[in-house]
């Protein structure tokens, strides 16, 4: 079974510019989180998504959005990017309604580099 | 605030040795616990969760932790450990009550195996 995937593996940008990053789930997994990990860093949670609604958002500014599609998967953008949103960008999903739903399951990231 | 630390920045422990990789939490309630081991450049992989019930939770690759809620702990440990182990580890909590599903992370401990 396909795991969780992401694209692109790795994004350099500018200072100011936008950047739109996509993650696939699981099949069957209808719940997509974002994660923002920097170097050396624990994951910081960024949103979570169910069935195409926002259940979630993290201490994050409104620079950082995402949306769910109806076939599950997700987009996180960020606008006006900083220097400090370089960063590995991490995708997770999870089934729902089990207690095995309490587990996520990453995909590999999207490495963002902003210069 | 709420929150996860993980005391040592890195663990070095001979192979074929027990290995104990160290986590406490400050979160209120009774929260979920999670372990994740992360391979370089790789997403994160779940190794183990604690809900409810027996204190002593066994995982993948033969991992396993110890819940202690007076100490607020969460260790993990592993009998022998291999060289193959050697990777980034994170202790991972959901507070309860979060119908978010978001999980608070500590910084993570590096595991190196020496043969």
């Amino acid at each position: 079974d396909a795991g969780v995937t992401q694209s692109p593996t790795h994004l350099i940008k500018t200072r100011g510019q936008h950047v739109t990053l996509r993650c696939s789930p699981i099949s069957g997994h209808k719940s997509v989180s974002w994660y923002q990990q920097v170097l050396g860093q624990g994951p910081q949670f960024i949103f979570q998504y169910y069935e195409k609604e926002e259940r979630g958002r993290g201490n994050f500014p409104d620079r950082f959005s995402a949306r769910q599609f109806p076939n599950y998967s997700s987009e996180l953008n960020v606008n006006a990017l900083l220097l400090g949103d370089s960063a590995l960008y991490l995708c997770a999903s999870r089934t729902t309604g089990t207690w095995s739903s309490y587990e996520q399951y990453f995909g590999p990231g999207t490495r963002l580099t902003v210069t | 605030a709420q929150s996860v630390a993980q005391p040592e920045d890195q663990v070095n422990v001979a192979e074929g040795n027990p290995l104990t990789v160290k986590c406490t939490y400050s979160v209120s309630g009774n929260p979920y616990l999670f372990w994740y081991v992360q391979y370089p450049n790789r997403g994160l992989q779940f190794l183990l969760k604690y809900i409810t019930g027996d204190n002593l939770v066994k995982g993948s690759y033969g991992f396993e932790a110890e819940f202690n809620k007076s100490q607020t702990s969460f260790h993990l440990k592993k009998p022998s450990a291999l060289v193959s182990d050697s990777a980034l580890y994170f202790c991972a909590v959901r507070p309860t009550g979060d119908s978010n599903y978001q999980l608070i992370w500590g910084a993570g401990t590096k595991l190196i195996i020496k043969p």
